[in-house]
């Protein structure tokens, strides 16, 4: 069977590994998914997005991944950096005529020196 | 920097007062959306506009208001304030309906 990665609410990252956030989201219809970066004191800054009809999607050194069936998303940096460090939410669109976003709890990571 | 600001910064105020954050999208956003953001809620969605129409609602207090101007900025109303409105309250903007949403630096409320 396929592994379906957990949500862990805190992440520590030594620098320059790559890091690894899941999110399980809740509504099927769900057909956009963005992942947020939210340091401490700012509002949540985009990073990257993914539509319903893809599975994959890269930006600079991140990459999104979506998995339908078990209603997964993930979120891999490449080579992390001190300046990675935040709180990290996926939010999903809910669908037809449905444009509230819906938030995950949130991922705190945290990278070492 | 997403384009989109917020005024004030931080507000403290007391328990029953009434106060009026105040956002602006970026150029040419036309829907705007407000946020609250609590330590045991996290980010709940309140009311959207586009446009200087209503579009959508959440789990918004009928003490709470909001409305968009025709220069598209917006405006959102707390009112009878008590300690459990304390909390970061965000405007996102987008372009267009399920677009992608941009956020402001946010509002922090304190009441006392």
């Amino acid at each position: 069977g396929e592994s379906v990665g957990l949500h862990l609410p805190t992440l520590s990252v030594q620098e320059g590994d790559n890091s690894i956030i899941n999110c399980a989201y809740s509504n099927s219809a769900s057909d956009y998914f963005i992942w947020y970066k939210q340091e401490s004191g700012k509002g949540p800054q985009f990073i990257i997005d993914i539509r319903s009809n893809m599975d994959k999607r890269q930006g600079q050194r991140v990459t999104v991944l979506l998995n339908k069936t078990v209603k997964h998303l993930s979120l891999q940096i490449a080579a992390t950096q001190p300046g990675d460090s935040a709180v990290y939410f996926c939010a999903e669109l809910g669908g037809l005529n449905d444009y509230k976003l819906s938030f995950g709890a949130g991922t705190t990571v945290t990278v070492r020196a | 920097d997403s384009g989109v600001t917020q005024t004030p910064k931080h507000l403290i105020t007391a328990t029953g007062q009434r106060v009026t954050l105040r956002c602006s999208p970026r150029s040419g956003d036309l829907s705007v959306y407000w946020y609250q953001q609590s330590l045991d809620q996290g980010l709940q969605f309140l009311i959207q506009y586009y446009n200087g129409e209503e579009r959508a609602k959440g789990n918004i207090l009928e003490r709470f208001s909001a409305q968009q101007f025709p220069d598209l900025h917006s405006e959102l109303n707390l009112s009878s304030l008590e300690l459990g409105d304390s909390a970061l309250y965000f405007c996102a903007s987008s372009g267009e309906q399920g677009g992608t949403q941009y956020f402001g630096p946010g509002t922090r409320l304190t009441v006392l």
